[in-house]
């Protein structure tokens, strides 16, 4: 089944305890993004890739770090998280070639105390 | 830079009744307009797409319309149903870098 798999689904936590939020994708799309979701902002951009090795920011990318040394996997990183990175993240991923649509993890909920 | 703004930010239809859902964006090459759908503590799902080349797209209750001169384009869901239910999210992409901007989202009920 074609699908973007994102881990953890929940993660509570505290200040400055680095944390790795996963994704994978086994659709062989080059591009990756990784969006947070806030009430009344939308969806917004943190970090997208459009292949192996090849990463840049988006709108709000402060505060995270991702890579992407494989095609499937883009990990999003908080070295030192705050509370105002408390959020709803999503991974996403298509085809760079063409305009196809983005598929989307199922989510991460987390909270930074 | 680049914004997509979405219009209105709730939306409140009976059963039966059509809901449309209008979004601007402001970067004139942008060449590809998908709409979400996402239901409470889901992920967004794509529900339709349409390119530049194309004016209207309909898909069963579902179709949009794109206006380029305008930089305007609309989501319309006619017949709606309870399950129709959601937050809608339009969405521009243009340019090679593949992002797609999003709009801020439009919480529609449909009341039974």
């Amino acid at each position: 089944e074609a699908q973007v798999t994102q881990n953890p689904r929940y993660l509570i936590t505290v200040t400055g305890k680095k944390l790795t939020v996963t994704c994978s994708q086994n659709m062989n799309h080059e591009y990756m993004s990784w969006y947070r979701q806030d009430p009344g902002l939308g969806l917004r951009q943190i970090y997208y890739s459009m292949n192996v090795e090849v990463t840049d920011k988006g709108d709000v990318p402060e505060g995270y770090k991702v890579s992407r040394k494989e095609k499937r996997n883009f990990p999003l990183i908080l070295e030192s998280p705050s509370p105002n990175q408390t959020s709803l993240y999503f991974c996403a991923s298509s085809p760079t070639r063409g305009n196809q649509p983005q598929h989307f993890g199922d989510g991460t909920r987390l909270s930074i105390l | 830079g680049e914004n997509v703004e979405q219009h209105p930010s709730t939306l409140s239809v009976q059963e039966g009744d059509s809901a449309v859902i209008k979004c601007t964006y402001s970067d004139s090459a942008s060449n590809y307009f998908p709409w979400y759908k996402q239901e409470l503590g889901k992920r967004p799902q794509l529900i339709i797409d349409i390119r530049s080349n194309v004016g209207e797209k309909k898909d069963q209750r579902i179709a949009v319309t794109l206006n380029k001169t305008a930089k305007h384009f609309s989501l319309h869901i006619t017949e709606t149903q309870p399950e129709d239910s959601a937050v809608y999210f339009c969405a521009a992409r243009g340019g090679a870098t593949n992002k797609l901007i999003f709009g801020t989202g439009t919480l529609l009920a449909v009341q039974p």
